[in-house]
């Protein structure tokens, strides 16, 4: 069965730093491209992060230079590190997979990071 | 990049159809023929329903269909359900700068 399970999320203060992790089961993350995806309370979806299978990375203008992506193939997990944490980056946050680059599917659970002092 | 516009909400009774537009620009949905729709139930994560505009992975009912004129997507549901209640939303590939962006939501409720 092909799954995500996020974890890793918590309580942080402004300015603070947090790393999230995707671990994959049923597929090989380093195949795929695979995307974070956060969700502020309340709120709509909106993109943040993609790594393609070949290691290029790209951001949202939002989090650009202070997330970095990242993946560890030994272990089939996704990473997303987080500094300079702003208010507005409080969210539910899923990793996903990118079939075919240009969907996602399956989505993982969600981990919530609040950024609050 | 702004989020594609979508209504924020529709209704309908159980066996009627709705329509959820998405309205984006030609830099985004008008450019590329790669719109995907999302549903979400609360407190759950998102679940793939139409991609490619008008693809439907296996295991969804064929009372959800997409369709793309111009630079508006569009997601029917045919033969509402009470299942169906939910926010479903849209994403379009944007290009290689902005990648992907998603719509603002729509709140489907069967009455």
């Amino acid at each position: 069965e092909v799954q995500l399970v996020e974890s890793g999320g918590g309580l942080v203060q402004p300015g603070g730093s947090l790393r999230l992790s995707c671990a994959a089961s049923g597929f090989t993350v380093s195949s795929n491209y695979m995307s974070w995806v956060r969700q502020a309370p309340g709120k709509g979806l909106e993109w943040v992060s993609v790594i393609y299978s070949g290691g290029s990375t790209y951001y949202a203008d939002s989090v650009k230079g202070r997330f970095t992506i990242s993946r560890d193939n030994s272990k089939n997990t996704l990473y997303l590190q987080m500094n300079s944490l702003r208010a507005e980056d409080t969210a539910v946050y899923y990793c996903a997979r990118g079939l075919g680059a240009f969907r996602f599917d399956p989505w993982g659970q969600g981990t919530l990071v609040t950024v609050s002092s | 990049q702004s989020a594609l516009t979508q209504p924020r909400s529709v209704s309908g009774s159980p066996g009627q159809s709705v329509t959820i537009s998405c309205t984006g620009t030609s830099s985004d949905v008008g450019g590329y023929n790669y719109v995907s729709w999302y549903q979400q139930h609360p407190g759950k994560a998102p679940k793939l329903m139409i991609y490619d505009v008008s693809k439907r992975p296996s295991g969804v009912p064929d009372r959800f269909s997409g369709s793309k004129s111009g630079n508006t997507a569009s997601l029917t549901i045919s033969g509402l359900q009470a299942e169906d209640e939910a926010d479903y939303y849209c994403c379009s590939y944007a290009g290689s700068y902005t990648l992907y962006v998603f719509g603002t939501g729509t709140k489907v409720t069967v009455l």
